[in-house]
């Protein structure tokens, strides 16, 4: 299957700092990358829709000049959380949609843990 | 609108069966998938059904009606590395995934 990669794997930063998240498709061109928040013991929530060369379409009660997405290459999208609080520690994952023979795939980064102190 | 529900937990015997069902509401459905995750890592995909009927991989198969809006993760053989979260998801008219809550599957030796 597909492969697409997050760096880094696990960050720790200091409240008001920003972070920036990159997501990568190794194998394979990705016109539609999203991205997900998971908090502990709860579901996957869609933050926003990442299209290459278009603004991103973020999810309702998700602030977008918060959580800044860039989708510069169909290789590459980017998630940078500014001025980060500790309420947004969580596990960021990404994922990249693939149109594989007659429906689409979606595979999934491994994910960012991000702590925020 | 659009819902989808599945289980919030189960537990199943290593070497049993188990069967995981999801029941959804949708006006546009594009396929249902079955998702793995185990705790801290991100989902894995399992299985993926667009047409009425079981699909089969190894010890997990997939079933679905879409007619009653119905689909089941069924596991056999238990291993104990099976326990992990199972999320299944419909991907709706805008090929978007509209994701279940994840079923919690504990394996007892």
């Amino acid at each position: 299957g597909a492969v697409v990669s997050q760096h880094p794997s696990w960050v720790i930063c200091k409240s008001g700092t920003s972070v920036k998240i990159e997501c990568r498709s190794l194998d394979f061109q990705a016109t539609t990358m999203f991205w997900y928040r998971q908090f502990p013991k709860q579901s996957l929530m869609l933050m926003a829709t990442s299209n290459e060369g278009s603004k991103a379409t973020y999810e309702q009660g998700v602030e977008k000049d918060k959580f800044l997405i860039n989708h510069a290459s169909l290789t590459l999208s980017t998630l940078t959380v500014t001025s980060a609080h500790p309420e947004d520690s969580s596990f960021y994952i990404c994922s990249a949609r693939v149109l594989a023979g007659d429906f689409y795939e979606q595979y999934f980064g491994p994910g960012t843990r991000l702590t925020v102190t | 609108g659009q819902n989808i529900d599945q289980p919030t937990e189960m537990t199943a015997t290593e070497g049993a069966i188990v069967q995981i069902n999801c029941t959804y509401q949708t006006s546009g459905f594009n396929g249902l998938f079955w998702y793995q995750q185990h705790a801290g890592e991100a989902p894995t995909f399992l299985s993926y059904n667009v047409l009425d009927g079981l699909e089969e991989k190894g010890r997990f198969s997939s079933f679905l009606s879409r007619s009653k809006g119905y689909s089941y993760l069924l596991l056999k053989e238990l291993q104990m590395k099976d326990s992990a979260s199972y999320l299944c998801a419909f991907m709706d008219s805008n090929y978007q995934l509209i994701w279940g809550a994840g079923t919690k599957l504990i394996i007892k030796p």
